[in-house]
């Protein structure tokens, strides 16, 4: 299964409303999951299950979808969001995960 | 604490092998798929293989890309994970990650990265 994300990168504002979206090339349910990486660092799940988040995660962060169409918003960007965001289908394997959409500060 | 530690990356050959280790603490190992994902210079994620809890009979998945050339493994007594990487390639040069399935459809837990280096 190929996952797509758009935009690839995007130049944001603090306080700015982010979306980013992912697509699968078949339906995955809901089995889709996203994370968060700086660089250095290892990722950081924030959402499961397509609309779940991840314990610890800040509110700000949400998910949605279902089937082939997900999108991830950040409904007011702060300073320690800018980082790069995956997708990952685990419906099939082999696990997949997206490009990634690289969140940079306007 | 939850807390996975990987060890053994390192510079190889092309044509070389190494073993990967990740060991466990903070959870109960045995009750968790674990997989190892892998990151090179400057891409994106790729998800390399992943050994099934012993409910599901430890069978093993892998990427097309290393299929039959690396074999990941665990030691449940000794809360342990590996990955031994035969006939590398320069193309296997990564960060390579020991990561715990969280049960619900995502990796929820992630080690700090072990380096290899393919290069003659």
């Amino acid at each position: 299964i190929q996952l797509t994300q758009s935009p690839s990168s995007l130049s944001a504002s603090v306080g700015d409303r982010v979306t980013i979206t992912c697509r699968a090339s078949q339906g995955i349910s809901s089995h889709l999951a996203w994370y968060q990486q700086k660089p250095g660092k290892a990722p950081n799940l924030l959402i499961y299950t397509a609309s779940t988040l991840q314990s610890g995660v800040p509110s700000r962060f949400s998910g949605s979808g279902s089937g082939t169409d997900f999108t991830l918003t950040i409904s007011s960007l702060q300073p320690e969001d800018f980082a790069t965001y995956y997708c990952q289908q685990l419906d099939s394997y082999p696990l997949t995960f997206g490009p990634g959409t690289k969140v940079e500060i306007k | 604490e939850v807390q996975l530690v990987e060890s053994g990356g390192g510079l190889v050959q092309p044509g070389g092998s190494l073993r990967l280790s990740c060991a466990v603490s903070g959870f109960i190992f045995s009750d968790h798929h674990m997989d190892w994902v892998r990151q090179a210079p400057g891409k994106g994620l790729e998800w390399v293989a992943r050994s099934r809890k012993k409910g599901n009979n430890y069978i093993t998945h892998y990427a097309a890309s290393v299929q039959g050339r690396f074999i990941i493994s665990r030691d449940d007594s000794e809360r342990s994970l590996y990955l031994q990487m035969n006939s590398l390639k320069i193309e296997d040069t990564a960060v390579y990650y020991c990561v715990r399935d969280s049960m619900s459809w995502a990796f929820d837990i992630w080690g700090q990265g072990t380096m290899v280096t393919v290069s003659s």
